[in-house]
């Protein structure tokens, strides 16, 4: 079975400092791995994924995460955080065939300004 | 191109009464995806469409929720009766039917209160 842990549930950074959203994996054979943003009143935005390609993976807005087999993870960073980059943001796994997700429980981002 | 789109976008019932979701996916994605969203937590799949058929409903409290998809493009969600623990947001989402592992379009939702 594929599950996914994101270790915090709220995390609170100053504008202008670098961010880190914590997601570990469980599954019995290569993930692909995805983060999606959620605004409030707003649709869930895929940020990247991850698909057995490059490790590092460079999305949307700045975000980019990198893929660590040897630790189970898929951590989320961004090296200066905007006011704007408040949101949830979920990380996601999928089964072997793409074609069920599994949704962590969400971190919530605040944004100092 | 459009997104999915979901109404209403708001919903307030008293318990025991009955409510249906709205989707319609984005033109041509096969697959298509409910979701429970309850505050706090990630979304939950509830049901799974291949076009008209259902793929997996094994999370959908079938004594009181059901969900049709009669010709493989919109997709209701029906609950009756409603539970005040049925209070959620109620996502709808889709993709394309690919070989690869697609991404998921979600709609705004529609947010759902039971009194």
């Amino acid at each position: 079975a594929q599950s996914v842990t994101q270790l915090d549930s709220h995390v609170s950074v100053s504008e202008g400092t670098p961010v880190l959203l914590r997601c570990n994996y469980s599954s019995s054979y290569s993930p692909s791995l995805f983060w999606y943003v959620q605004h409030p009143n707003k649709g869930l935005q895929l940020l990247l994924k991850y698909t057995s390609a490059a490790t590092l993976v460079k999305g949307i807005n700045g975000f980019e995460a990198e893929f660590k087999k040897s630790e189970t993870s898929f951590h989320l960073t961004k090296p200066s955080a905007h006011m704007s980059d408040a949101a949830e943001y979920f990380c996601v796994v999928s089964d072997l065939r793409g074609n069920q997700f599994y949704f962590g429980t969400g971190t919530s981002l605040t944004v100092i300004p | 191109e459009a997104g999915v789109a979901q109404s209403p976008r708001y919903k307030i019932i008293e318990k025991r009464q009955s409510v249906a979701f709205w989707c319609n996916p984005i033109s041509g994605h096969a697959t298509l995806y409910w979701y429970q969203q309850i505050l706090g937590q990630g979304p939950k799949l509830l049901i799974q469409f291949q076009n008209n058929g259902v793929v997996d409903d094994s999370q959908l409290p079938k004594d009181r929720f059901s969900a049709e998809r009669l010709k493989g493009v919109d997709s209701t969600l029906k609950i009756q009766p409603a539970k005040l623990e049925d209070s959620a947001v109620y996502l709808c989402a889709s993709r394309t039917l690919g070989t690869g592992v697609e991404k998921l379009f979600f709609g705004s939702g529609t947010q759902l209160s039971v009194l």
